[in-house]
């Protein structure tokens, strides 16, 4: 079966570091989504990866290792309208997204 | 007109009844899709079409219908709506089906059935 694994709530600092973990099984990989959920809004478009590595966009960052099921979304400077939920979606097979319960992840001052 | 637009914004419906969600987009988008988001789970697909004419099912069809008839259309309709159909309903777009492109999603409808 297809699953996604990704930890329900995270909780940081305002100018911290945090990282967003993400674990995977799919029939099928095309790729790795991540996007960004506020609260009663639609999610919207973070990053996409489809080799192993890094891919770095501003202050937020996204890895990929395919042969282990895993990628991280990697969140710098955190600024308090940070605080969303993070939705991981990788792309199977069929170029569907399968998403994750996602994260919710908390900034405090 | 700009992106996906949904409406109603949210209703309240009563069980039995018949209720269509509308979703509209302007970016000449081929492959369009609804997903239903309930709390603690991942958005869930129901319905999706790869290009104006076709439609297909997706994880979660049961009781809903949809239909497209052009490009930019793409009803979502419950034909005799129950209570385990209150959720929130996410329209949203790609240009290309069968390809890695992100997702497009309008701002939601949340419907609550009683």
């Amino acid at each position: 079966g297809q699953n996604i694994d990704q930890p329900t709530e995270m909780t940081a600092t305002e100018g911290a570091i945090v990282q967003i973990n993400c674990t995977y099984q799919t029939s099928g990989f095309n790729g790795l989504f991540w996007y960004q959920q506020h609260a009663g809004e639609a999610p919207t478009f973070l990053s996409y990866n489809v080799l192993d590595g890094l891919e770095e966009k501003g202050r937020f960052s996204s890895f990929l290792s395919r042969s282990k099921g895993y990628s991280y979304l990697l969140l710098k400077e955190l600024q308090m309208k940070d605080s969303a939920s993070y939705l991981c979606a990788p792309m199977d097979s069929n170029y569907q997204l399968i998403w994750g319960a996602g994260t919710k992840l908390i900034i405090k001052p | 007109i700009a992106g996906i637009t949904q409406a109603p914004t949210s209703q309240i419906l009563a069980a039995g009844r018949r209720m269509t969600l509308r979703c509209t987009q302007d970016m000449r988008h081929n492959a369009m899709y609804w997903y239903r988001q309930d709390l603690g789970l991942g958005l869930r697909l129901i319905h999706y079409s790869n290009t104006a004419g076709t439609t297909g099912k997706g994880e979660v069809p049961d009781g809903y219908s949809v239909s497209r008839a052009n490009t930019d259309d793409f009803p979502l309709t419950l034909a005799s709506a129950v209570p385990s159909q209150t959720s929130v309903y996410f329209c949203a777009s790609s240009p290309v089906a069968g390809e890695q492109n992100e997702q497009f999603f309008g701002p939601g409808t949340r419907l609550t059935v009683l």
